[in-house]
């Protein structure tokens, strides 16, 4: 998985916690995104950027938060973790959103488990 | 609602012969297809993909074949190898513009579990 970095690749948390996933890419892609994986759902769009400074919500934002700082860092919050944020997140970059053109790289996923 | 469905959760099939996995849509925006693998404990890989202007696109032993007017793609492995059992992503893109530019989301479908038996 060609330069997109996940941490930590497992984590367990208690309900009500807070954490930041980590995921960092270098090679200059303005696009990065966050999926969960669960059984059954396929992989689901959390957040997305199209450059830093500019992020938007995907499929199921809630409960999560992103931010953009940099081209090269697209962190995702967990507020107040819930059981049903149990998941294997994965966070994906490219070198713009014109998928037609450019292909998805993801990172190798974060296990999370809220108990 | 599942915009993107793989309506088989597995396929199990013997080395050498072909390997059929199929996707559906229901969003008619949908304008570009793709397909990734994904192993265990890796992230998706990118496979191969198709514009919905095409019927078919090839890339050695794979070959997607696009009905647009059924909603559905196929992918098709032959022949197929031990080294390709993984878990089989069908993804479709709806582009929209923004700003002057174009781009795109990703839908997935649930994932199809392929096993290849020597």
């Amino acid at each position: 998985n060609a330069g997109v970095t996940q941490t930590p690749k497992f984590q367990v948390l208690k309900t009500g916690q807070s954490m930041t996933l980590q995921c960092a890419q270098d090679m200059n892609h303005e696009y990065m995104s966050w999926y969960r994986q669960d059984p059954g759902m396929g992989l689901r769009l959390i957040h997305y950027s199209v450059g830093a400074g500019i992020t938007d919500q995907g499929e199921v934002p809630n409960g999560y938060n992103v931010s953009r700082s940099t081209t090269e860092d697209f962190p995702l919050r967990l507020l107040s973790a819930a059981p049903s944020q149990t998941s294997v997140y994965f966070c994906a970059s490219s070198y713009s959103a014109a998928f037609r053109r450019n292909t998805i790289y993801f990172g190798e996923g974060s296990w999370l488990t809220v108990v | 609602d599942q915009q993107v469905k793989q309506n088989s959760p597995s396929l199990s099939v013997q080395e050498g012969r072909i390997s059929i996995l199929n996707c559906d849509y229901t969003n008619s925006m949908f304008d570009y297809f793709l397909w990734y693998k994904k192993y265990p404990a890796e992230g998706p890989t990118f496979l191969i993909s198709i514009s919905s202007i095409k019927d078919k696109n090839e890339d050695g032993r794979f070959t997607v074949f696009l009905n647009k007017s059924a909603k559905h793609l196929s992918l098709h492995i032959v022949p197929s190898q031990p080294g390709d059992s993984a878990v089989y992503f069908c993804a479709a893109s709806a582009s929209f513009n923004a700003g002057g530019t174009s781009y795109g989301k990703l839908t997935f479908g649930q994932g199809t579990i392929l096993t290849v038996h020597p």
